[in-house]
């Protein structure tokens, strides 16, 4: 049973436009979101994050907005950069902590120059 | 430069063998972590350790063995019995396992393991 649902494979955008990724959960228990980037070849790395706390988290170019009645976030990519091309996974954890991750299945995101 | 080293980037067993892939880290996290990523699946959790001498299963155990007798250190025996052991390996490390809000997981770069 997939908890974090990323129904989304992937995604093309121009270069300066927005992106937009997006990721629904099942599991009421999770109070914790995060992003994470990956290139082809390496490990995650840790993009940003949301506590259920709050609907919106900004830093930098990256934002994301946490709908807890819809169990939906998403993240915002603007503007759109070519280095910002990888997948994202969305993840997820209950109150305890993150000791127990649960991951999405990724958008890969290609940015056209 | 802190950070976690996974070794080696590509390894190939024959099958009925146990493998061990290593993972090591210097940033003085208490937690670490093995995720197995298959095409499709996302990050599974296979074992955590929230401190030494201590681990627990997660989703995906069986055929798997662990050990944490040091804090910078997490290996992961991939054993004869894990049905599919064909994957990319990935370790991880966080400040702390427990009410950790605040502590994302660091990955290595991972490892990825053939077996034929």
């Amino acid at each position: 049973d997939q908890q974090v649902k990323q129904n989304s494979p992937s995604l093309s955008v121009q270069e300066g436009r927005i992106s937009i990724l997006n990721c629904d959960y099942t599991n009421s228990m999770f109070d914790y979101f995060l992003w994470y980037k990956k290139y082809p070849a390496e490990g995650p790395t840790f993009l940003i994050s949301i506590s259920s706390i709050k609907d919106k988290n900004e830093d930098g170019r990256f934002t994301v907005f946490l709908n807890k009645s819809a169990k939906h976030l998403s993240l915002h990519i603007v503007p759109s950069q070519p280095g910002d091309s990888a997948v994202y996974f969305c993840a997820a954890s209950g109150v305890f902590g993150n000791e127990k991750l649960t991951f999405g299945t990724g958008t890969r995101l290609t940015i056209i120059p | 430069d802190g950070g976690i080293t996974q070794s080696p980037k590509y390894l190939f067993r024959k099958e009925g063998q146990n493998v061990t892939l290593s993972c090591e880290q210097n940033l003085n996290h208490d937690a670490m972590y093995w995720y197995r990523q298959d095409p499709g699946q996302g990050l599974r959790l296979i074992y955590y350790s929230q401190i030494v001498n201590d681990f627990q299963k997660g989703d995906i155990a069986e055929g798997y063995s662990v050990s944490r007798e040091k804090k910078e250190s997490f290996p992961l025996t991939v054993t004869s019995a894990q049905k599919n052991p064909t994957a990319f390996y990935l370790c991880a490390s966080s400040i702390s396992g427990r009410g950790g809000n605040n502590s994302p997981l660091h990955f290595g770069n991972g490892t990825r393991l053939t077996v034929t």
